[in-house]
């Protein structure tokens, strides 16, 4: 079954550095997401990417934050000046399409990202 | 925006019984419900999803109800087995309306299922 892969599985960093998580989607989807999940709390929305460009964000996703896709095959999301509170598991997921009725998200095993 | 809520945050029950998980949603205009079970060292998984023009869908053990005029929804899985232990996630998709929301989820708490053998 296709699947959506993330790398690193864990990253631990020091507050003020750059993180890059990165993921590759399933090959043929066309829409890619990031969520993020703070230990303890609920999945959260971060950003949608599609036709390389961003089609939504959330306010948690500040000029700090940025995603891009390099190439035809990873999906990226870059943390400029990590603080103590990025601390959590960052999911990405893609899907074939957004068509009403038909966008069903798969999720990666998740990037947990611990801030020192 | 949207905000779900579920309940209960743990569930544990026996082998073989069945197990309910709520969730309520605040903004009418949510349309579509999917359920994500997590286990251990994996990401969220769709086990089973339902639209606004539905009213309950079944997949075998698992079934999903949903009452819009109320605006809560609810997991059900009969004969729960040990293998259905899990993190069960519900969450909930405003219709897009023009917008580019279709990726957009808002999840619930979770609910961390225990079924002894």
């Amino acid at each position: 079954e296709p699947e959506v892969t993330q790398t690193p599985s864990h990253q631990v960093t020091q507050m003020g550095q750059e993180v890059i998580l990165r993921c590759v989607p399933i090959s043929n989807h066309l829409y890619f997401y990031w969520y993020r999940q703070i230990l303890g709390q609920k999945v959260e929305f971060l950003v949608s990417f599609y036709n390389n460009e961003i089609s939504e964000k959330s306010e948690i996703f500040d000029d700090q934050f940025s995603v891009e896709r390099p190439d035809g095959s990873n999906f990226t999301l870059k943390i400029r000046s990590t603080k103590l509170e990025d601390s959590a598991m960052y999911f990405c997921a893609s899907s074939l399409r957004v068509k009403s009725g038909a966008n069903v998200l798969t999720f990666g095993a998740g990037s947990r990202l611990t801030v020192l | 925006g949207e905000n779900v809520e579920q309940h209960p945050s743990t569930l544990s029950v026996q082998e073989g019984d069945s197990a309910v998980i709520k969730c309520t949603y605040s903004d009418s205009a949510s349309n579509y419900f999917p359920w994500y079970k997590q286990e251990l060292g994996k990401g969220p998984q769709l086990i089973i999803d339902i639209r606004s023009n539905v009213g309950e869908k079944k997949d075998q053990r698992i079934a999903v109800t949903l009452n819009k005029t109320a605006k809560h929804f609810s997991l059900h899985i009969t004969e729960t087995q040990p293998e259905d232990s899990a993190v069960y996630f519900c969450a909930a998709r405003l219709s897009n309306a023009g917008g580019t929301s279709y990726g957009k989820l808002t999840f619930g708490q979770g609910t961390i299922l225990t079924v002894h053998p």
